[in-house]
C-alpha cells in the first residue's frame, strides 16, 4: 500500500533543480506532498486531486498522472530553504472508506 | 489558531510503564490521526477518528496500544506495557474530513518518547 519514492536522497548546490518521484501500485484519488524539516513536523505542501493536474508552490509545483499512478515533485532554482525530506502521501479507497499514506520520504540537501 | 497541540514534547520512561500521549485538535476538524515515525518504518499511520468514531486502527502495533477520542477537542494515545521498541516520535494530526480536499493534515510538534 505504501507508495514507492525516488530517489531516497537528493543532493544539491543552491539554484540548482530537482524531481521527486512518487508511485502507488493502487489506482489513487488524490496525492498530497509534505516537507518535513528536521525536528520539526511535517507541514503541508500541495494537494493533487485530478489527472494530470499540476499545481505550484512559490516554485515548488507537482503534477499527478491519475492514469499511471503516478506523481512527481518539481523544485526549480533551489534555496536553502528547501532542505527537509519530502513526503508524498497517496489517497486510495479501501474497505469503503479513503486512506492517506505516506511514502518513505526524499531526503533534499541544499548547499551554497 | 493555536494549531494541534501535544503533549508531553518529550517522556522518557522504563520499559513495562504505561505512557499516555495527547492531542488537542484544531477546533472545527472533524478528522484526528495519531502517527508514529522511525528512521526504519517511517511515518507510519496508527489510526484514524472521524467525528470521535474511530474509522481504521489497521496500523495499531498490538493491544498494548489503544486510542480515545472522548470529544472533539482530545484525544489520548496509551501505551501499556511500553517496550524499548516502542521508541519513536509520535505525531497527532487534525483536518476537516478525512478524505479529498479537505484532507489537509495539520500535525502537531510531535511527542518523542523513550523507552529505555
Amino acid at each position: 500500500q505504501q507508495p514507492v519514492q525516488s530517489p531516497q536522497a537528493v543532493i544539491l548546490r543552491e539554484g540548482e533543480d530537482a524531481v521527486i518521484n512518487c508511485s502507488s501500485s493502487k489506482a489513487l484519488y488524490s496525492v498530497h506532498w509534505y516537507r518535513q524539516k528536521h525536528g520539526e513536523a511535517p507541514v503541508f505542501l500541495m494537494i493533487l486531486l485530478k489527472g494530470g493536474e499540476q499545481k505550484g508552490h512559490e516554485k515548488i509545483s507537482a503534477s499527478f498522472n491519475e492514469k499511471k499512478q503516478q506523481s512527481s515533485l518539481y523544485l526549480t532554482a533551489s534555496q536553502l530553504s528547501y532542505s527537509g525530506t519530502y513526503f508524498c502521501g497517496t489517497e486510495f479507497l479501501i474497505q469503503g472508506a479513503q486512506k492517506l499514506v505516506f511514502g518513505q520520504g526524499t531526503r533534499l540537501t541544499i548547499n551554497p | 489558531d493555536a494549531g494541534v497541540i501535544q503533549s508531553p514534547r518529550h517522556e522518557v520512561t522504563e520499559m513495562g510503564q504505561e505512557v499516555t500521549l495527547r492531542c488537542k485538535p484544531i477546533s472545527g476538524h472533524n478528522s484526528l490521526f495519531w502517527y508514529r515515525q522511525t528512521m526504519m518504518r517511517g511515518l507510519e499511520l496508527l489510526i484514524y477518528f472521524n467525528n470521535n468514531v474511530p474509522i481504521d486502527d489497521s496500523g495499531m502495533p498490538e493491544d498494548r496500544f489503544s486510542a480515545k477520542m472522548p470529544n472533539a477537542s482530545f484525544s489520548t494515545l496509551k501505551i501499556q506495557p511500553s517496550e524499548p521498541r516502542d521508541s519513536a516520535v509520535y505525531f497527532c494530526a487534525s483536518s476537516l474530513e478525512s478524505g479529498g480536499a479537505k484532507n489537509i493534515q495539520y500535525f502537531g510538534a510531535g511527542t518523542r518518547l523513550s523507552v529505555l
